[in-house]
């Protein structure tokens, strides 16, 4: 197993276009979280799937982002109507389910709004 | 919510020497402490974590300590290389309230020097 895969790894785009972005977790990996980045801060917890149900969203996710995970497997995360506040990176990160489990991260999707 | 401060922000130190970064969290719930290593364009890797239970854990020249008490935790980095030059995050979890959710400090810039 590769690790985390996420893709693109950049994306251009211009304001007030809708953006998808892919994450395939380690396979045998039922939790996946995805998490926002800017520059000069730690990572922010957006949205947390376990198997195919999505048991938590943060405030920051507002109406324009949406995320699935169809069938437990790949998921991904869609922002609408772009605004140039939503430039960051994107991170997923997946681990195994119950106790101290490490999460594995991929290495992001960096967004850019024009 | 949780609040994770890291302190300092950036570092820089010789060759050789010691590095410590100190982080500290306001929810007496969480109990998973991970430390992340993230190098340019890569997403976070984690490089040592330590769980409530436990005062101190030591991984070759990476150690880090957690006071409950005080709410404090700290990895200390010996015998520093260029190679260790990155940005490093603390993060702290509560296992059993959310499903393995981190909240990052907002990290600290390492800087190596030969």
């Amino acid at each position: 197993d590769t690790g985390v895969s996420q893709n693109p790894r950049h994306k251009i785009t211009k304001r007030g276009q809708n953006v998808t972005f892919r994450c395939d977790p380690i396979s045998e990996h039922n939790r996946l979280y995805w998490y926002r980045q800017t520059l000069g801060q730690g990572p922010e917890f957006l949205t947390y799937f376990q198997n195919e149900a999505q048991l938590e969203k943060s405030r920051l996710l507002s109406d324009r982002f949406s995320a699935e995970r169809p069938k437990g497997s790949f998921s991904t995360l869609e922002i609408q109507r772009t605004e140039q506040g939503d430039s960051a990176m994107y991170l997923c990160a997946s681990s195994s389910q119950g106790g101290y489990t490490e999460a594995f991260f991929g290495q992001g999707t960096r967004l850019t709004v024009v | 919510g949780e609040n994770v401060e890291q302190h300092p922000s950036t570092l820089s130190v010789q060759e050789g020497d010691s590095a410590v970064i100190k982080c500290t969290y306001s929810d007496s719930a969480s109990n998973y402490f991970p430390w992340y290593k993230q190098e340019l364009g890569k997403g976070p890797q984690l490089i040592i974590d330590i769980r409530s239970n436990v005062g101190e854990k030591k991984d070759q020249r990476i150690a880090v300590t957690l006071n409950k008490t005080a709410k404090h935790f700290s990895l200390h980095i010996t015998e520093t290389q260029p190679e260790d030059s990155a940005v490093y995050f603390c993060a702290a979890t509560s296992i059993n309230t959310n499903a393995g959710k981190s909240t990052f400090g907002d990290g600290t810039t390492l800087t190596v020097k030969p």
